[in-house]
């Protein structure tokens, strides 16, 4: 069964800390993997997608790593902010041709001054 | 960059009566869009696909007959719930996929229609 499990499930840290937020997968065949940051109240917002053959991408103070063979993915962040409080959603897209998102459980996380 | 919009962004609403959340692709045509409802806490669920000019595929467990989708051109998608009861209160959001050759797999979300029946 295709699946995107993360972790931790809700994360507190203080401001100008970092932060690793981690997602592993079961989705298969495999197309792409995708961070999003939501908000409370308002829809995602993408923050990185990686293919198979990429191993970390970067946005910012956002930098995610994946490993494909292990079938982990994870996603840094850098000095948090005040405005980094929201979810974090794993998404893995299908490779099989319909290209259908699989949503993980999503981390909360809430930065604190 | 590609930018969905729905209306209303928030709604309340009596028990038994329909309520029509829209969805606008306003700067790309969309062969695909897609419904999530979504509840506090939760990730997003998956209720059904819409492919213009076509009939929506729903999810299983998903009432097609209560939650009508009507996409009749590339930039527009219509959420119908029908007879909406306490239980149906969510959070729903829609995305839109460009499709096409060589337009990728990338679906924009709109910023979710918060939905509450009393």
């Amino acid at each position: 069964k295709n699946q995107v499990e993360q972790s931790p499930q809700s994360l507190i840290i203080l401001e100008g800390k970092n932060c690793t937020l981690q997602c592993n997968y079961t989705v298969s065949p495999f197309s792409n993997l995708r961070w999003y940051k939501q908000d409370t109240g308002r829809g995602p917002v993408s923050l990185t997608i990686m293919t198979f053959s990429e191993n970390t991408k970067s946005n910012g103070r956002y930098t995610a790593t994946l490993d494909a063979d292990t079938k982990q993915s994870s996603l840094h962040i850098t000095a948090s902010q005040l405005s980094d409080s929201a979810s974090y959603i794993c998404v893995v897209s299908e490779g099989s041709g319909t290209y259908k998102y699989i949503f993980g459980t999503g981390t909360r996380l809430k930065v604190l001054a | 960059g590609a930018v969905v919009s729905q209306h209303p962004s928030r709604v309340i609403c009596k028990s038994g009566t329909s309520v029509k959340i829209e969805c606008r692709s306003l700067d790309f045509q969309a062969t695909t869009m897609f419904w999530y409802r979504q509840f506090p806490k939760q990730s997003l669920m998956l209720m059904a696909t819409s492919n213009e000019g076509s009939k929506a595929t729903y999810e299983q467990g998903v009432e097609k007959d209560k939650f009508l989708i009507n996409h009749a051109s590339l930039t527009l998608s219509t959420l119908t719930v029908t007879s909406a009861h306490p239980e149906d209160s969510s959070f729903y959001i829609c995305s839109a996929r460009e499709g096409g050759q060589g337009r990728g797999d990338t679906q924009y979300f709109g910023p979710g229609t918060r939905l509450t029946v009393l």
